[in-house]
């Protein structure tokens, strides 16, 4: 029972790299989110994707961008990595974009940018 | 806009201590509220939720009512246990896509 899997867990860039971070759900969700997480500021949102062909941007979306490759997949890309990208990210989903439904995450993936 | 806001940590407390959270918000709408729980080196975890005022979420010994009066969440636990030591979220989902959470309070428990 996978839920949210993540790749990688760990990686260290140098300033300028780029870098695609993987994640997929085997739970049928429709909706799919990637967070940052920072010492002392919380998650903030980067993307979402409410549904399979739509993607949107959330709270942080500079320096990234995202693919919903299929409704179990939802790729973070860092065109051009900086070290203010340095932090962990997680990637979520949830059955329906409604109220009531939580979120699901995965374990994260520790990025370092030199 | 929508926020939650919980209280700074870190808390400490003995093995057996009563635990309270405290968690407020602002939202426009009906939320549904949540608490969600990370260890070291995990995701979030959902812990509980609570879907409409004077709901209460409940799991694993851990309890909060929705006080829509109040705009609070407060998590409690009557005997914490050193296995609880980890960050607590306090969060709120509307309507939208979009669920916010609030900073996170890391909690120790000391044998």
């Amino acid at each position: 029972n996978a839920g949210v899997t993540q790749t990688p867990k760990f990686q260290v860039l140098k300033t300028g790299q780029s870098m695609t971070l993987q994640c997929a759900q085997d739970m049928n969700h429709n909706s799919m989110y990637w967070y940052r997480q920072d010492p002392g500021m919380g998650l903030r949102l980067i993307y979402y994707s409410a549904s399979e062909g739509t993607t949107d941007k959330g709270e942080v979306p500079n320096g990234y961008n995202v693919s919903r490759l299929n409704k179990r997949e939802f790729s973070l890309r860092l065109e051009s990595a900086a070290p203010s990208q340095t932090s962990v990210y997680f990637c979520a989903s949830s059955l329906r974009d409604r109220n009531i439904q939580p979120q699901h995450f995965g374990d994260g993936t520790r990025l370092s940018i030199l | 806009g929508d926020s939650v806001t919980q209280m700074e940590g870190p808390v400490t407390l003995s093995e057996e201590a009563f635990l309270t959270i405290n968690c407020t918000y602002t939202a426009t709408g009906y939320p549904s509220l949540f608490w969600y729980v990370q260890y070291p080196g995990e995701g979030l975890q959902l812990l509980l939720k609570a879907t409409k005022a004077d709901d209460k979420g409940s799991n694993k010994g851990f309890e909060a009512t929705y006080r829509k009066e109040t705009t609070s969440f407060h998590l409690e636990k009557g005997s914490v246990q050193v296995s609880d030591s980890a960050v607590y979220f306090c969060a709120l989902k509307t309507g939208g896509f979009k669920t916010i959470f609030g900073a996170g309070t890391r909690l120790f428990v000391k044998a």
